[in-house]
């Protein structure tokens, strides 16, 4: 059983640029969520996402984004990077959501230079 | 207030001991309780989940939960040199569709 894929594993990018992460997670879960991972704050919680609905939403400003599709894959989207937005992302899923736990992905570590 | 909170380490064991992590809750209606273990450069696994009060085992691994102290503990039994890691204590409030991580307590078993 293949598990959550991210996609890419690492990326660069320039301040101000904009950038989408990839998250396919394991067939039949149809939750999705997204969180940051960083040495400071730990693990915050982005979006979570069922059955192509954002059911919440953390405390992150408006340039960060996602979306789930209807065959549950979800991407992320940050947009007017700023150098504070280097972290590892991980994408999360689960059959029906934070309740059943959940299996992570390997994240996408992203560096703003 | 922190939503979820750790002890703070971090811990070393030596091999074959007991080590006891411990997770505080801020959240009352809190319903679900997880312990992940990460280790480094590695993303989080899923390694206990509980949801009513006691105790349950896991192998060498044990979790506690106590609701009406909002608390959760894990012990690891045996402690093995693969048991060092970073350990993380993760709630979901039921209704709020996320889960709150707290900072992590890193283990770590000297043999």
């Amino acid at each position: 059983k293949a598990g959550v894929t991210q996609t890419p594993r690492y990326l660069i990018k320039t301040r101000g640029q904009q950038v989408t992460l990839s998250c396919s997670p394991i067939s039949g879960h149809r939750s999705v969520s997204w969180y940051q991972q960083t040495p400071g704050q730990g693990l915050q919680f982005l979006f979570e996402y069922f059955s192509e609905t954002q059911r919440n939403k953390g405390n992150f400003p408006g340039r960060f984004s996602g979306r789930q599709f209807s065959n549950s894959r979800s991407e992320m989207n940050v947009s007017t990077l700023e150098l504070g937005d280097s972290a590892l992302y991980l994408c999360a899923s689960s059959y029906s959501g934070p309740r059943s736990g959940y299996t992570f992905g390997s994240g996408t570590r992203l560096t703003v230079v | 207030q922190k939503e979820v909170e750790q002890n703070s380490g971090p811990l070393s064991v030596p091999e074959g001991a007991i080590a006891s992590l411990n997770c505080t809750y801020s959240d009352r209606g809190s319903q679900s309780f997880f312990w992940y273990r990460q280790y480094s450069g590695k993303s989080p696994e899923l390694i206990m989940s509980i949801y009513s009060n006691g105790d349950k085992e896991d192998g060498r691994f044990t979790a506690q939960l106590n609701k009406a102290s909002q608390y959760v503990s894990l012990l690891i039994r045996d402690s093995q040199p693969s048991d060092s890691a970073t350990y993380l204590c993760a709630v979901n409030g039921g209704s709020d569709y996320k889960l709150s991580f707290g900072a992590g307590t890193t283990v770590t078993v000297r043999a």
